[in-house]
């Protein structure tokens, strides 16, 4: 399986949102509505920020939000806040016979 | 209070091997997918492997044949032995829950643990 395409960087101001884009194949990002964003601050346990295309974990804020339109999902981040700042990894389910499949993830840096 | 800590990582000769573990508290690992991922320094994120609650297994092509996943219900634990390792293996090693959104499968995962390092080289 190869990995997920997401930019490699984004930024944005505080206050501001900032999409991320996921792109994958009919495969798996395409063919499931099974895609899941983390969020990875260095040196901590990555954080479950959306499930299942567009759903948000208990605990996690709406200015999270996650959407798909055929084979690229998309995280945006709205209010933009410091703590935000941080590496962002898409993952998705790519069939019955396979593991998952990451992104190369995105660091998203506040302005 | 849910948490996961994972232990057993180290320092390894290339051709050795290490079995990881990774000891869960407030859930019940058979009840539950989980999974090992790992981080190569300055890489991203890998799927290394997952066990579903019935006990199918599954691998990534780049350690399918070497790694085993694995789970002692009496002791709550995950487990990873990792055979024949190269220097392609030194990263960082996470297990994580499988999560189970509005009661439902979700193929995510919600709670991490803090990784324990493998370093292989000679």
């Amino acid at each position: 399986q190869s990995a997920l395409t997401q930019p490699p960087s984004a930024s944005g101001s505080p206050g501001q949102s900032v999409t991320i884009s996921c792109t994958g194949t009919s495969s798996d990002v395409g063919g499931y509505n099974y895609v899941s964003w983390y969020q990875h601050h260095p040196g901590k346990a990555p954080k479950l920020l959306i499930y299942a295309v567009s759903k948000r974990p208990s605990g996690v804020p709406d200015r999270f939000s996650g959407s798909k339109s055929g084979n690229t999902a998309s995280l945006t981040v709205s209010g933009l806040q410091a703590d935000d700042e941080a590496d962002y990894y898409c993952s998705s389910y790519a069939g019955s016979t396979n593991l998952g499949v990451f992104g190369g993830g995105t660091k998203l840096t506040v302005l | 209070e849910v948490q996961l800590v994972e232990s057993g990582g180290g320092w390894v000769q290339p051709g050795g091997s290490l079995r990881l573990s990774c000891a869960a508290s407030g859930f019940t690992v058979s009840t539950n997918y989980m999974s090992w991922v790992r981080q190569a320094p300055g890489k991203g994120l890998e799927w290394v492997s997952v066990i579903y609650s019935g006990g199918s297994t599954y691998y990534a092509d780049s350690v399918k044949g070497r790694f085993t996943i694995s789970r002692d219900n009496s002791k709550n634990t995950l487990y990873l032995q990792m055979n024949s390792l190269t220097a392609e293996d030194t990263a960082l090693y996470y297990c994580a829950r499988g999560y189970y959104g509005s009661g439902s499968y979700s193929d995510a995962f919600d709670i991490w643990g803090q990784g324990t390092m493998v370093i292989v080289s000679s």
